[in-house]
């Protein structure tokens, strides 16, 4: 079993849409979480930080961890074509260096 | 937002040569640095981290003879990729953790070994 799962996708969705990206972990001394956005043939880019369970609003995003169920939600509202990229989840530990395991990401279309 | 400059962001060389990435936080200063590969389509791989003065710790797996990484300074890693094979032709990604616990990305380079 993967530390960190997250659907591939890819996930179509028309402008507009409300985008709901998930990820679930199996480690409960995960304390740090991020969600990133990647475009093709860039570096990842940080959308989201969070280290506490509830929901965390920037924006049209807001991410959303439950903690009690291993489980992490990035919510894009109003989507728009230019949200097409790839969404990669990621969790940290505060200890070791704090290394951080990704989801595998899943790729967003925005259809216009 | 803190901002992590990678170079080159395109690099092409020759099978059995050498090449060095760098990663550079700009803005702040790194203590940890971290290295990752990514192949197309696929999510981001941790070849090893990187702490300023001492050596890097490398994910199992990873062959730290090969992938060298040098953390002299605060700002600055280096990846060198030795004696370069088509296979090691890689999107390759650093990332640097500021004084609390965010993580920022560079670029990406990416590694074409003809």
């Amino acid at each position: 079993q993967k530390e960190v799962e997250q659907d591939p996708g890819p996930l179509s969705v028309p402008e507009g849409a409300i985008v709901s990206l998930n990820c679930t972990y199996s480690n409960s001394a995960f304390q740090y979480f991020m969600w990133y956005r990647q475009y093709s043939r860039k570096g990842p880019e940080l959308l989201m930080y969070t280290y506490s369970s509830g929901n965390k609003e920037d924006g049209r995003f807001t991410a959303q961890v439950d903690k009690s169920s291993k489980y992490i939600s990035l919510f894009i509202r109003d989507s728009q074509p230019s949200d097409s990229a790839t969404y990669l989840c990621a969790m940290s530990l505060n200890t070791g260096g704090f290394k951080t395991i990704f989801g595998a990401g899943t790729r967003l279309f925005v259809k216009a | 937002g803190a901002v992590v400059s990678q170079h080159p962001s395109w690099v092409i060389c020759k099978s059995g040569t050498s090449v060095k990435i760098e990663c550079r936080s700009l803005d702040f200063q790194a203590t940890t640095m971290f290295w990752y590969r990514q192949f197309p389509k696929q999510s981001l791989m941790l070849m090893a981290t990187s702490n300023e003065g001492s050596k890097a710790t490398y994910e199992q797996g990873v062959e730290k003879d090969k992938f060298l990484i040098n953390h002299a300074s605060l700002t600055l890693s280096t990846l060198t990729v030795t004696s370069a094979h088509p296979e090691d032709s890689s999107f390759y990604i650093c990332s640097a953790r500021d004084g609390g616990n965010t993580i920022y990305f560079g670029e990406g380079s990416w590694l074409t070994v003809v």
